[in-house]
């Protein structure tokens, strides 16, 4: 079975800091990664794409290591508003059900 | 755009009754799915579908059936709810299928006493 693992935390972390989570995926065919964001009892949102080359979007940063089997998501001057539970994203190929999503990693913003 | 819409948001039932979660996309994507949410877990896929009349079974459909008759539509139907399909129904749309980004509608929360 294709696996997606975070660690579901929850991550407490002060206003204006920089926190970093990590999400592990067991197939080494995946294809393409995601970081999604869920509010409490919403439907999660798309936050970015990752690419082989690390991308960044404001103070969002993602990172893949393909040969550790690993996705990262960086965030830098954490807001009250980044409190959500983050969701990663790996899809497999072979169609429609190649989309596995992690159980998500909770963050909690603290003032 | 009303982008992907969920009907009911809320429901109740008892064990051995039927119904019928609505979903509707107005992007004209081609793609469309059907998850299931419940503490502890991931997001599972239940039933698929990447056109009009086509669709296919995802990780989870015991239990559920669905179709696709237009491209804006596709509802997913409990047969006969037992308390385990308690969770939170989620549907999602896209252009191209999985490899894309996944819109998902607000969620249907169902309680199965």
């Amino acid at each position: 079975r294709k696996e997606v693992e975070q660690d579901p935390g929850p991550f407490n972390v002060p206003e204006g800091a920089t926190v970093a989570f990590n999400c592990t995926y067991s197939n080494s065919a995946s294809q393409s990664f995601f970081w999604y964001r869920q509010d409490c009892r919403k439907e999660p949102k798309l936050l970015m794409s990752v690419y082989s080359s690390g991308n960044e979007d404001g103070r969002f940063t993602a990172q893949l290591n393909r040969a550790s089997q690993y996705i990262s998501l960086l965030i830098r001057d954490s807001k009250l508003s980044d409190s959500a539970t983050y969701l990663c994203v790996v899809n497999s190929g072979g169609g429609a059900d190649g989309l596995t999503f992690g159980k998500g990693t909770h963050l909690i913003i603290q003032p | 755009n009303a982008g992907v819409t969920q009907t009911p948001k809320f429901q109740v039932l008892k064990t051995g009754q039927s119904m019928t979660l609505q979903c509707a996309q107005d992007m004209n994507h081609e793609y469309m799915s059907w998850y299931r949410q419940d503490p502890g877990m991931g997001l599972r896929l239940i039933h698929y579908s990447v056109g009009a009349g086509i669709t296919d079974q995802g990780e989870v459909p015991n239990g559920y059936n669905v179709s696709r008759s237009t491209t804006e539509d596709f509802p997913l139907r409990l047969l006969s709810a037992a308390p385990s399909q308690t969770s939170v129904y989620f549907c999602a749309s896209s252009y191209l299928g999985q490899g894309e980004t996944q819109y998902f509608g607000p969620g249907t929360r169902l309680l199965v006493l």
